[in-house]
């Protein structure tokens, strides 16, 4: 079973400055890799697959990089919409495990 | 325009049972493996299982295995989840979720509201 880990769990970031969002899988899931956003209250939201295609509607603002084990999401110029916790998932192989989240909040 | 419409959720006594419904619309649902992902309120995401898109392949969570059965109705357009032997910890919100492809394998693009189970005496 691949095991997925986030960091930071916290990152505090002021408004118009960019979020680095980091994800490490146990064993490479190749470019497997999805990231989700969930605000409070709300169900998660697809960015992110094959580590760096935006889903539909996503804006530029988000991109992702990375393959095998390391992966990356930075969000430019965070505005107050994007305060948020963000999950990455590997769908290389079953279960389809997600990281346990990194919550971006206001500076 | 995909819709997901979970149901079924509600208080249920440890050892009870419970079955979930997805009514889904808005894409071939019969082309689509779907999957059911849950989340204690203010915790992390946990996939619970997976069912492929003409029902011939499931796959559960070892937390799950051997109480929940995953299945799906093509021609209702329904999927569902009939959850036995209930624990304090399945306490959650269940999510009912599209996958891109039609097997276990793909990413998840769509999701439904979420309906919450609670198992408390």
């Amino acid at each position: 079973e691949t095991v997925m880990t986030q960091s930071p769990a916290t990152l505090s970031v002021s408004p118009g400055e960019r979020a680095t969002l980091s994800c490490r899988a146990s064993q490479s899931v190749s470019s497997n890799l999805a990231w989700y956003q969930q605000k409070p209250g709300q169900t998660p939201r697809l960015l992110i697959y094959g580590a760096s295609t935006r889903a539909t509607g996503i804006p530029a603002k988000f991109s992702g990089s990375g393959s095998g084990t390391e992966f990356t999401l930075t969000i430019s110029s965070l505005q107050s919409e994007d305060f948020a916790v963000y999950y990455c998932q590997q769908y290389y192989s079953w279960p389809e495990a997600f990281g346990q989240g990194t919550k971006v909040e206001i500076k | 325009e995909v819709q997901l419409v979970e149901s079924g959720g509600g208080l249920v006594q440890p050892g009870g049972s419970l079955r979930l419904s997805c009514s889904a619309s808005g894409f071939t649902f019969s082309f689509y493996a779907m999957h059911w992902v849950r989340q204690v309120p203010g915790k992390g995401l946990e996939h619970v299982s997976t069912i492929s898109s003409n029902g011939g392949n499931t796959y559960y969570a070892d937390s799950v295995k051997g109480r929940f059965t995953i299945s799906r109705d093509n021609l209702k357009n329904t999927l569902y989840l009939h959850m036995s032997s209930l624990r304090a910890e399945d306490t959650a919100v269940y999510y009912c979720v599209k996958g891109s492809i039609a097997g276990a394998g793909g990413y998840f693009d769509y999701w439904g509201q979420g309906t919450l189970v609670t198992v408390s005496s």
